[in-house]
């Protein structure tokens, strides 16, 4: 699987936009970007993920590259419960194993 | 997505000691997986548990340290097997269903002293 690179750590207001950028310039063709998130003491929780197209839930957004080398995780209003680490994971397909990386802690201040 | 129930959630243990984790999904599920999480660390992925067949070990996991169960399709056992201080970490099962999102339990806090 490809590898991911993200910041460590980031912060943002209360209320505001949060955007949490991954690098994975070695993705392949059939590989699909995930976004997991570990809420303090609790277990990574799914979170959205896509292939080449933008793609929207109800917890966040993910913007693809046209190339496809990168990404970005938009949480369009942060509240203080989304304070976590937020992980960037790059599979070739559900049935592949989660590999995890370091992430990005995401601080979430009043 | 499925719903994971892990036990115990917590547990110290005395060192030279076993310690068997209980994973229950509320469906069926093609695969299920175990994970270490050490101290301020990321996820390590230890092995992925074989329904009636054995587990496959990941680099630096063995089977006999970490002996892994998996009778059925909702239902796996992962065992802490001699254990040392250097085992203390939180311990989690995953399940990836028929649901494009990987589930996981809320994980077992080991310490062991």
């Amino acid at each position: 699987d490809a590898k991911t690179t993200q910041p460590t750590s980031m912060d943002c207001a209360e209320g505001r936009a949060a955007n949490l950028p991954c690098n994975h310039s070695t993705i392949s063709g059939n590989e699909y970007v995930y976004w997991y998130r570990q809420i303090h003491s609790q277990g990574p929780q799914y979170i959205i993920h896509g292939l080449k197209n933008n793609e929207t839930n109800e917890m966040a957004s993910l913007i693809i590259t046209e190339d496809r080398k990168s990404s970005t995780l938009i949480l369009p209003h942060a509240t203080l419960r989304d304070t976590a680490v937020y992980y960037c994971i790059v599979l070739k397909s559900s049935g592949d194993k989660l590999t995890f990386g370091t992430g990005t802690r995401l601080a979430v201040r009043p | 997505s499925a719903v994971i129930s892990q036990k115990p959630s917590r547990d110290i243990c005395q060192r030279g000691t076993s310690l068997t984790i209980q994973c229950q999904v509320d469906s069926q599920v093609t695969m299920m997986f175990w994970y270490r999480q050490q101290p301020g660390q990321s996820l390590t992925l230890i092995a992925t548990a074989n329904q009636g067949s054995e587990a496959t070990y990941e680099s630096g996991f063995v089977i006999d340290k970490f002996p892994i169960s998996r009778p059925n399709l909702t239902f796996s056992t992962l065992t802490v097997s001699n254990m040392s201080p250097e085992d203390s970490s939180i311990y989690l099962c995953s399940a990836l269903g028929t649901a494009h999102g990987y589930t996981f339990g809320s994980g077992t806090r080991l310490t062991v002293v």
